[in-house]
């Protein structure tokens, strides 16, 4: 079993809907939780950084963190056709450096 | 700032060559990470440095990987003897240390290098 869980899609959405993204993951000390976009053939960019349990609402995303249930979400609202990319989510464990990825979720959104 | 910056983009060689890669950081940043990703997978961890000390290194860096961050500034990734596995993206990210400990950094990768191994 993989430590960070994710559904690789696609997913396919019209233009202005919601879209939620998930990762489920196993370990339960992990701490920090990043969401990246990644374009096809480029490399990831960061989208939101989340510490602990809670929310963060950036602009059209919004970013959940269940600890208790080990599993985080990104919301994306009045999504657009340039949002249509793949998106990785990210978790560390306090004190350590290294990310550990999921397989990254391909959104399409439809114009 | 100009980002993160990695040469080259794209490297087609044929097994058994050696082939290395180069990253330059966000400048200023003193940690520097080089993650691997393959087709339909997420990035996955190499090795970082703080400033010119490798830290960490992934059970993935075979001994025909090294890395090296000379004077803490750019890095270069050499891959000897390749192999078709190595086919892959190879990313660069670099991050500022928050001087807090216990605590983790926001990364901030390059467009990667895309390696194909014939």
């Amino acid at each position: 079993q993989k430590e960070v869980e994710q559904d690789p899609g696609p997913l396919s959405v019209p233009e202005g809907a919601i879209v939620s993204l998930n990762c489920t993951y196993s370990n339960s000390a992990f701490q920090y939780f990043m969401w990246y976009r990644q374009y096809s053939r480029k490399g990831p960019e960061l989208l939101m950084y989340t510490y602990s349990s809670g929310n963060k609402e950036d602009g059209r995303f919004t970013a959940q963190v269940d600890k208790s249930s080990k599993y985080i979400s990104l919301f994306i609202r009045d999504s657009q056709p340039s949002d249509s990319a793949t998106y990785l989510c990210a978790m560390s464990l306090s004190g350590t450096y290294k990310y550990i990825f999921g397989t990254g979720t391909r959104l399409k959104v439809l114009a | 700032d100009t980002g993160v910056s990695q040469d080259p983009r794209h490297k087609i060689t044929k097994r058994g060559q050696n082939v290395t890669f180069r990253c330059d950081p966000i400048s200023e940043h003193n940690r520097l990470y080089w993650y691997r990703q393959t087709l339909g997978q997420g990035p996955e961890f190499l090795t970082y440095f703080q400033n010119e000390a490798q830290l960490e290194k992934s059970r993935l860096l075979s001994d025909r990987f090294s890395a090296e961050r000379p004077k803490g500034s750019f890095s270069t990734l050499e891959i000897q003897r390749t192999e078709q596995g190595d086919s892959a993206m190879y990313l660069c990210a670099s991050s500022l240390a928050t001087g807090t400990s216990g605590g983790t950094d926001t990364q901030y990768f390059g467009p990667g290098t895309r390696l194909t191994v014939l």
